[in-house]
């Protein structure tokens, strides 16, 4: 069983909708949870950063974090052709390093 | 955000030749960088962790002698593929952290190896 579990997709959506990810995990050390962003060819960009478990809200962008369901959310609202993209969860401990899931692969379609 | 730099953004070489990928923080100082290895449709394998000023700490799996790593300054790693050979042929990623990015980690924006 992998440590993060990230559906791949790919998710299809037309221009406006709601794009929701989620990833689980197993390490029950993990505290501090991120989502970042991947366009084709280029180094992933950080979004939403999380610490423990709670709701965080950025403009279009929600990140919910369940600790006790082991259990991570990412919420894309009024969704733009321009947010087509991979989308990798990772998560850490005090370690820093990251553990990264397989990355869902999005497409808003205009 | 923090600014990571990568260079060069390709290369193709033929295989038994060794390549080398830099790594800069170009705003900050970068007490840890980390490289990392993708392949197509894949996620993010870490390689390995780089503290400056000491040896890079591998991952399992990973040949340390195959994939040197050097991280002389605050603002500089660098990943040599030695020996490359096609199955290395993939995209490398580094990214960096320090004390002014509050530790989280920010990536550079890759480089993609092809070995004939």
């Amino acid at each position: 069983q992998k440590e993060v579990e990230q559906d791949p997709g790919p998710l299809s959506v037309p221009e406006g909708a709601i794009v929701s990810l989620n990833c689980t995990y197993s390490n029950s050390a993990f505290q501090y949870f991120m989502w970042y962003r991947q366009y084709s060819r280029k180094g992933p960009e950080l979004l939403m950063y999380t610490y423990s478990s709670g709701n965080k809200e950025d403009g279009r962008f929600t990140a919910q974090v369940d600790k006790s369901s082991k259990y991570i959310s990412l919420f894309i609202r009024d969704s733009q052709p321009s947010d087509s993209a991979t989308y990798l969860c990772a998560m850490r401990d005090n370690d820093y390093k990251l553990s990264f899931g397989a990355g869902t692969t999005v497409t808003v379609r205009a | 955000g923090a600014v990571v730099s990568q260079h060069p953004s390709w290369v193709i070489c033929k295989s038994g030749t060794s390549v080398k990928i830099e790594c800069r923080s170009l705003d900050f100082q970068a007490t840890t960088m980390f490289w990392y290895r993708q392949f197509p449709k894949q996620s993010l394998m870490l390689m390995a962790t780089s503290n400056e000023g000491s040896k890079a700490t591998y991952e399992q799996g990973v040949e340390k002698d195959k994939f040197l790593i050097n991280h002389a300054s605050l603002t500089l790693s660098t990943l040599t593929v030695t020996s490359a050979h096609p199955e290395d042929s993939s995209f490398y990623i580094c990214s960096a952290y320090g004390a002014s990015t509050r530790n989280e980690q920010f990536f550079g924006p890759g480089t993609r190896l092809t070995v004939l």
